[in-house]
């Protein structure tokens, strides 16, 4: 079985441009999720869906980052503009429900560097 | 506020040194509790999921324990190849599937 997959593996941006990154879950995973991952910490939730529908945003700076999921398969995460503080690895993950639990696969992430 | 530290924040073991990984959580209704292993460089690979106190789990080497207020793994007769860093994290009920992380710990194992 695929796993998830992210493009691209790396990026190198200046402050205030731009960015966009691309997710594709494990096929039949309903939920899918991005999580930002800074340099010695866990990784912190930006925003899940469930299908195509956002379920929860409440941690995205939703001045600069926006997220799409259309069709309720692939997604895209953008930054725009970008900050110093946006240098992290962006992983997305996607879920399905199994009886009881949803255990979250991740993909290999998207390492941003914000110059 | 849920929340999840993990100590310690790096461990060095001989080979076949055993050791224990402690996570601590406090959570407003745990639905499960998680651990995941993550290469540099890659995204973090499923281990285990815990549910209940007292409930365990064992793969290869690493077995998982759970109490009402942390989490073990247990790292018996380590090989270079466990070195990673190990991150725990915590799902509640009335949060959906979003996961809070611990910061992880970091393992290195010498040959």
């Amino acid at each position: 079985e695929a796993g998830v997959a992210q493009s691209p593996r790396y990026k190198i941006i200046e402050k205030r441009q731009s960015v966009a990154f691309w997710c594709n879950p494990i096929s039949g995973h309903a939920t899918l999720y991005w999580y930002q991952q800074i340099l010695g910490q866990g990784p912190k939730l930006l925003i899940q869906f469930q299908n195509n529908g956002v379920v929860d945003d409440s941690q995205l700076p939703k001045d600069r980052f926006s997220a799409e999921r259309l069709k309720g398969v692939d997604s895209t995460l953008k930054i725009q503009p970008a900050k110093l503080e946006d240098s992290a690895v962006y992983l997305c993950a996607s879920s399905f429900l199994d009886r009881v639990m949803e255990t979250q696969y991740f993909g290999p992430g998207t390492r941003l560097l914000v110059l | 506020e849920d929340q999840v530290t993990q100590s310690p924040e790096a461990l060095r073991l001989q080979e076949g040194e055993s050791s224990s990984l402690n996570c601590s959580y406090t959570v407003s209704g745990l639905r499960g509790l998680f651990w995941y292993r993550q290469d540099p460089g890659k995204g973090p690979e499923f281990l285990f999921t815990l549910y209940s106190a007292g409930e365990e789990k064992e793969k290869e080497r690493l077995k998982a324990t759970l109490t009402k207020k942390e989490s073990f793994l247990h790292i018996t007769a380590p090989k270079p190849e466990d070195s990673a860093t190990y991150l725990c994290a915590v799902q509640a009920y009335n949060q959906g599937g979003k996961l809070i992380f611990g910061q992880g710990t970091e393992l290195s194992v010498k040959p």
